[in-house]
């Protein structure tokens, strides 16, 4: 089974509207992190929030913040007042306790278009 | 500012010809990974290495290998390169553990066309 899914390959959003990327996520171990990241045509991917299943609240940072309902086991990206800079693949990852070497698995992506 | 440094951006190679893509860190970080990036399948570990000559098989090793003779330094070897590898590949590096916030430092990639 699929760890991490995001079920959007492709969305568009109007520049300055807030859109939101779905990341949904499959694990027993009770302490997890979960990771999002951007990468632009450049390639470089750039960190962009995390949060800890243990976190009470959602995690923010700046235009960024996490939708994270635990329950249902979604860890969504919403950002608000979209730029055309915003225009990226975007990347939801998992970090389960225990994983060797810190290790990431990591969703399929979805690929996010901002209009003029 | 440099962190972690892919020697290649973009690389065209033969079916058949071995091919070694170098990735090297100055962060100290104890683990390394090497991932192939693909539309629609995001980023899926090939291996990783959590000290100087250790190393894991991740979910896709076959058709590669890799080398670690020194911290800095994580290197993916494509013994016989086969069209089926062109591919985006991604270096990364972290610490072992700690911070748990801390994710990976990424290169800028390597774009691997066999032709």
């Amino acid at each position: 089974a699929q760890k991490i899914t995001q079920t959007q390959p492709g969305m568009f959003v109007q520049e300055k509207e807030a859109v939101t990327l779905d990341c949904t996520y499959d694990t027993s171990d009770p302490s997890y992190g979960l990771f999002w990241y951007k990468q632009p045509s450049s390639g470089e991917m750039i960190f962009l929030i995390y949060q800890g299943s243990y976190d009470q609240q959602n995690a923010t940072e700046g235009r960024y913040s996490l939708n994270f309902q635990k329950a249902r086991k979604s860890a969504n990206l919403v950002i608000s007042a979209s730029q055309l800079g915003d225009s990226a693949m975007y990347f939801c990852a998992m970090r389960e306790t225990g994983n060797a070497g810190n290790m990431l698995t990591f969703g399929g992506g979805t690929r996010l278009m901002v209009k003029p | 500012d440099v962190k972690v440094t892919q020697s290649s951006r973009y690389l065209v190679k033969r079916t058949g010809e071995k091919v070694f893509l170098e990735c090297v860190q100055d962060m100290d970080h104890e683990n390394m990974f090497w991932y192939r990036q693909d539309p629609g399948l995001g980023l899926r570990l090939i291996y990783f290495s959590y000290d100087v000559k250790m190393k894991e098989k991740g979910d896709i090793p076959e058709g590669y290998s890799v080398s670690r003779e020194k911290k800095e330094r994580f290197s993916l070897i494509l013994e016989s390169a086969s069209t089926n590898q062109t591919s985006m590949y991604l270096c990364a590096s972290s610490l072992s553990s700690g911070l748990s916030n801390y994710g990976y430092t990424f290169g800028s990639g390597t774009r691997l066309t066999v032709v």
